[in-house]
């Protein structure tokens, strides 16, 4: 079965500093891969998302993956946090699903930003 | 932003009584999703809808029905609310395969 998993439900940085937030996948069929963030109490906004083109994916805010086949891994970075990206951030993936979309979420990190 | 809205964006309710929850979209989209939201488990889908009367069952389907009468709405039904489904409720919507889903504001659920 496929799963999602986030390592870490709370990753906390110094404003400035670099953004890691850790995806891990399980599949036998290749993957894809998004990254959203939530913002309190609003639904979740697609931040970017590996689709087989490029392993090296750039999003909105900065934000940046890389999809890695060898260490089943799509981990979320940023060399530079702001404050207004203190959020819940999901990893989630597609897998094998045609063309229902279905998502496979992982548990969610939050982020702080300390000033 | 995506025309999704859903309604109610918080209820309270009884165990026993039915709930439904609508999701309504401007944007035409062919795919609709229902997820539910726990802490520690993030969002798990619940139901899904690829068109007007197809719908079909997620990971945590039981105790949750669905129906689909129109391309614009989704409904999904809570037939006796039980305690377990306290949650936050999102609906979803894709033009289908890896587009990207997008997600309405929520339906914060108390069930006492």
């Amino acid at each position: 079965a496929q799963s999602v998993t986030q390592l870490g439900s709370h990753v906390s940085v110094s404003e400035g500093a670099l953004v890691l937030l850790r995806c891990n996948y399980s599949s036998s069929v290749p993957p894809y891969l998004f990254w959203y963030v939530q913002y309190p109490n609003q639904g979740l906004q697609l931040l970017l998302k590996y689709t087989s083109a490029a392993t090296l994916v750039k999003g909105i805010n900065g934000f940046e993956a890389e999809f890695k086949k060898s260490e089943t891994s799509f981990h979320l970075t940023k060399p530079s946090a702001h404050m207004s990206d203190a959020a819940e951030y999901f990893c989630a993936g597609s897998f094998g699903s045609s063309n229902t979309g279905k998502l496979i979420f992982g548990q969610g990190t939050t982020l702080q930003v300390k000033p | 932003d995506a025309g999704i809205t859903q309604s109610p964006r918080h209820k309270v309710t009884e165990t026993g009584t039915p709930v439904t929850l609508r999701c309504h979209q401007t944007e035409n989209h062919r795919y609709m999703y229902w997820y539910r939201q726990d802490p520690g488990h993030g969002l798990r889908l619940i139901h899904y809808s690829y068109g007007v009367k197809d719908t079909d069952k997620g990971e945590v389907s039981d105790g949750y029905s669905v129906s689909r009468s129109k391309t614009e709405d989704f409904l999904l039904t809570l037939e006796s609310a039980t305690s377990s489904q306290t949650s936050v409720y999102f609906c979803a919507i894709s033009t289908g395969g890896v587009e990207t889903q997008y997600f309405g504001p929520g339906t914060r659920l108390l069930v006492l």
